[in-house]
């Protein structure tokens, strides 16, 4: 089955410093893929929408700014978070739809945030 | 607005007991329907689609327009089915498309 890859799996940073998520459509092209964040024990929040080629479109509430997002291929997509703050300790998980009649998504295993 | 209901945050029950987990969905188009399943330090991945019509391991769910639900059920519970589960809906057609998650429901098999 098509698998999605992100690095790194975790990280731990300081206040202030800025930390890049790639995600990776390993045996498949994607046009489109999402990000996720999860908190503990709640459900997965998207943050936004990721075409190919294109600017990403954010979800309402989530600041293009602070999240940028790059697709520069059909098989990467990057999350970087600037100027981070604890706040933003997340796991962030990215997801890729494969460019077919089901449009099938899947996701990556997340990458865990710490910021000190 | 498209909006995911999955009211229970935790449901417990024996090893072959059947089970039943609840999704109700609010939106005026035709959506798509989606179970998906976080086993314990694993991805999230699709369980089963409502165009499918299928039962993959031991589940089914039936899209029910008229009340607006897409409740999962299983006849016999495992132990191995011990996860979290997520109903999501798409908006019919279109790549770009985004899945919408309930807030999941965690299923909890006791031996």
């Amino acid at each position: 089955g098509a698998v999605v890859s992100q690095h790194p799996s975790w990280v731990i940073c300081k206040s202030g410093t800025s930390v890049k998520i790639e995600c990776r459509s390993l045996d498949f092209q994607a046009t489109t893929m999402f990000w996720y964040r999860q908190f503990p024990k709640q459900s997965l929040m998207l943050m936004a929408t990721s075409n190919e080629g294109s600017k990403a479109t954010y979800e309402q509430g989530v600041e293009k700014d602070k999240f940028l997002i790059n697709h520069a291929s059909l098989t990467l997509s990057t999350l970087t978070v600037t100027s981070a703050h604890p706040e933003d300790s997340s796991f962030y998980i990215c997801s890729a739809r494969v460019i077919s009649g089901d449009n099938e998504q899947f996701f990556g295993p997340g990458t865990r945030l710490t910021v000190l | 607005a498209q909006r995911v209901t999955q009211p229970e945050k935790l449901l417990s029950v024996f090893k072959g007991a059947p089970v039943e987990l609840k999704c109700n969905y609010s939106y005026s188009g035709s959506p798509e329907l989606f179970w998906y399943v976080q086993y314990s330090r694993q991805r999230l991945q699709l369980l089963l689609r409502h165009i499918s019509r299928e039962s993959i391991k031991g589940f089914t769910a039936d899209l029910n327009k008229g009340e607006t639900s897409f409740h999962l059920k299983k006849p016999f519970a495992q132990e191995e089915d011990s996860a979290m589960y997520y109903c999501a809906l798409r908006r019919g057609g279109g790549a770009t498309n985004k899945l919408i998650f309930g807030t999941g429901t965690l299923l909890a098999v006791q031996p």
